[in-house]
Formats: structure tokens, C-alpha cells, sequence
């Protein structure tokens, strides 16, 4: 069956350390999303690629970074200048730019020790 | 830009009683609207969405979503709720081809 997969599901991380999450669709769509989750806020928008090797931040994309070498990839870093990194991530897609027939991985909880 | 509030934090209703959750969007041209559900550390699912035509949109799980333009609200409603309803619910609009959320709002059924 074609979905999103995320991996790993729970991740822990040192202080100081940067950390690389797994998104993986292979529905053939061109366009993924980076959100954040945190209780009482919603998702808010890290990252977004509309198609291969392009991207461009989103509303809180400071201290993260992201890369879009293969269509069916767009892993998502979090870096050691990202003050605040414990929370729940998600990655989505869609068929193309302005459809929003998203589709959502199971998502990542991030924690920082 | 434009931007959802949900109002309601939690709601606690009764097995087999009505559900409503409310959505209100910011003022712009007719909004896409979207409302997705959470299952707890699972990923969301498209319940319903709204781009135009028939102001009552009918979902999947029952559910359904009636855009009112007056009230700029797009609330969410089922008849009879089941306990599987238990979830996160997000209201969403489109914005520059991108989705933005609202703060969710928690339901949890009592038998």
C-alpha cells in the first residue's frame, strides 16, 4: 500500500547534538511538508518542497534544516541552534503544489535529554 | 494570511450524544477548509473539506460540515458519537498552496 513512512517513532537526542528524521512516501507525490506539534499550538509549517531538489522555509524554520535530493525523500534536521527541539513531528505530502489531498506519516516524538 | 481559531480547547460528550466543534477562519475570499483528526501519537486523517458549491459538506466517519460565510465558521458536527470519536480534531485552511492549522481541539466520550 503507498503511504508515508516516518522513522524512527521515538527518538532521544543529547543536548547539543544534531538529529535527522526519516520521511519516506512512495505515493509519487511531488510536493512534502515538515510540521511541528506541540500541545495547545496546533502544527505549524518547518519546511516545504514542491518539487525535487528545491524547498523553502516555513513559519518556524529556524534551526532546522532540510534537503530534497529524491522525489520519494525529505528528511528533516534539527540542529543544535533549534532552542526548544522536544516535540512531535510530522511529514506530509501531496500530489502537487496547491492540491490538498494531504497525506500524513504516523510521526516522530523528538526528545531532548 | 489566512488562519483558523478553534475555540474549544476539550470537549466532553456522552456516548451516543450530538458533537460539535466549532472552526472559525479569518476574513479573505472564499476559504478551502479542511477538518483532519488525530488519533493519539498517530499521524492526521481528512475527515471533510470545503472549496465551494454546497455549503453542507458530508465526511467520512460520520461526520459532517456546514460553511457559513455570516459567521465565518466551518463547524464540525456528528448525530451520534461512538467512542472510537475520541480524538484530536484540526480545523484547517489553505493558504499559498499550504495548510495552516488551528490549535485542535480534544474530544473525549464518557459511556
Amino acid at each position: 500500500d503507498g503511504g508515508i513512512t516516518q522513522s524512527p517513532k521515538y527518538l532521544f537526542r543529547k543536548e547539543g547534538q544534531n538529529v535527522t528524521l526519516s520521511c519516506e512516501q512512495n505515493l509519487n507525490h511531488d510536493a512534502m511538508y515538515w510540521y511541528r506539534q506541540d500541545p495547545g499550538q496546533g502544527l505549524r509549517l518547518i519546511y516545504y518542497s514542491q518539487i525535487v531538489n528545491d524547498f523553502q522555509k516555513g513559519d518556524i524554520a529556524e534551526g532546522y534544516s532540510v534537503s530534497r535530493e529524491k522525489k520519494e525523500s525529505f528528511p528533516l534536521t534539527v540542529t543544535s541552534a533549534q532552542k526548544n527541539p522536544t516535540a512531535f513531528y510530522l511529514c506530509a505530502s501531496s500530489v502537487q503544489q496547491g492540491s490538498y489531498g494531504y497525506t500524513f506519516g504516523s510521526g516522530t516524538r523528538l526528545t531532548v535529554v | 494570511a489566512q488562519s483558523v481559531t478553534q475555540p474549544d480547547i476539550h470537549i466532553t460528550v456522552s456516548e451516543g450524544a450530538s458533537l460539535e466543534l466549532r472552526c472559525n477562519y479569518s476574513y479573505g475570499a472564499t476559504p478551502y477548509l479542511f477538518w483532519y483528526v488525530q488519533s493519539p501519537g498517530q499521524g492526521l486523517q481528512l475527515l471533510l473539506k470545503y472549496f465551494s458549491g454546497d455549503t453542507l459538506v458530508q465526511g467520512i466517519k460520520g461526520f459532517e460540515a456546514e460553511f457559513k460565510r455570516s459567521q465565518s465558521s466551518f463547524n464540525l458536527r456528528k448525530p451520534s458519537v461512538h467512542w472510537s470519536d475520541a480524538a484530536e480534531y484540526f480545523c484547517a485552511v489553505a493558504n499559498d498552496y499550504k495548510l495552516s492549522f488551528g490549535a485542535g481541539t480534544t474530544v473525549t466520550v464518557r459511556a
